[in-house]
């Protein structure tokens, strides 16, 4: 079974304070994603990575950056956390043999306060 | 305009009865199309796949698509109350592999 861990379920973190959130799967897919998820706006792609020390901007980058030295983990990185990014951050990792199907993890809920 | 659309519900049906789901997308050249189920408290996960028009069958599920028209929609056949989540549409952007997600659809199935 593909298995993605995310680092914490639950983060509650202050306003300037530099957060990371770290994504590990274990079965050797080249593509990660960051997404978060708000109510009323569904799920949004922040950032994703195509490989090792690889990575583009999805639709919300801002506010954010990310990390990849290793295959297997993916961080996302708030550089200064503000209330607005108080959310839900999933984690996916790409299969594309035999089926195209990204695996989530179980997710980040984060608040700023 | 919305890149993926979809109706957020809720949607409601009887037990045994055929939940019908719809979405439309933007993109004409998408060419992979998902449809993900997620309960409430928990991530989505993969239900079906489509690339090509017409229909697709798995089990009690059928996705189908239409590329003139942009729509892809999802059948639920004898949907039970576990049916019961947020169904997920997704389409891929810019024809390459991360996705666009709509909103979701809410389907409640009453006993």
């Amino acid at each position: 079974d593909v298995k993605v861990t995310q680092s914490s379920r639950y983060l509650v973190k202050r306003t300037g304070e530099k957060v990371f959130l770290e994504c590990v799967q274990d079965m050797d897919h080249e593509n990660m994603f960051w997404y978060r998820q708000d109510p009323g706006l569904g799920l949004r792609l922040i950032y994703f990575s195509y490989d090792v020390k690889m990575k583009e901007k999805g639709d919300i980058p801002e506010g954010y950056s990310v990390s990849r030295e290793k295959k297997e983990r993916f961080s996302l990185i708030l550089e200064s956390a503000s209330t607005n990014q108080t959310s839900m951050y999933l984690c996916a990792s790409r299969q594309s043999i035999p089926t195209d199907t990204q695996y989530f993890g179980p997710g980040t809920r984060l608040t700023v306060l | 305009q919305k890149e993926v659309e979809q109706n957020s519900g809720p949607l409601s049906v009887p037990e045994g009865a055929i939940a019908s789901l719809n979405c439309t997308y933007s993109d004409r050249v998408s060419q992979s199309f998902f449809w993900y189920r997620q309960y409430s408290g928990k991530s989505p996960e993969l239900i079906m796949s489509i690339y090509s028009n017409g229909d697709k069958e798995d089990g009690r599920f059928t996705a189908q698509l239409n590329k003139a028209s942009q729509y892809v929609s999802l059948l639920i056949r004898d949907s039970q109350p576990s049916d019961s989540a947020t169904y997920l549409c997704a389409v891929n952007k810019n024809s390459g592999y991360a996705l666009n997600f709509g909103k979701g659809t809410s389907l409640l199935v009453t006993p």
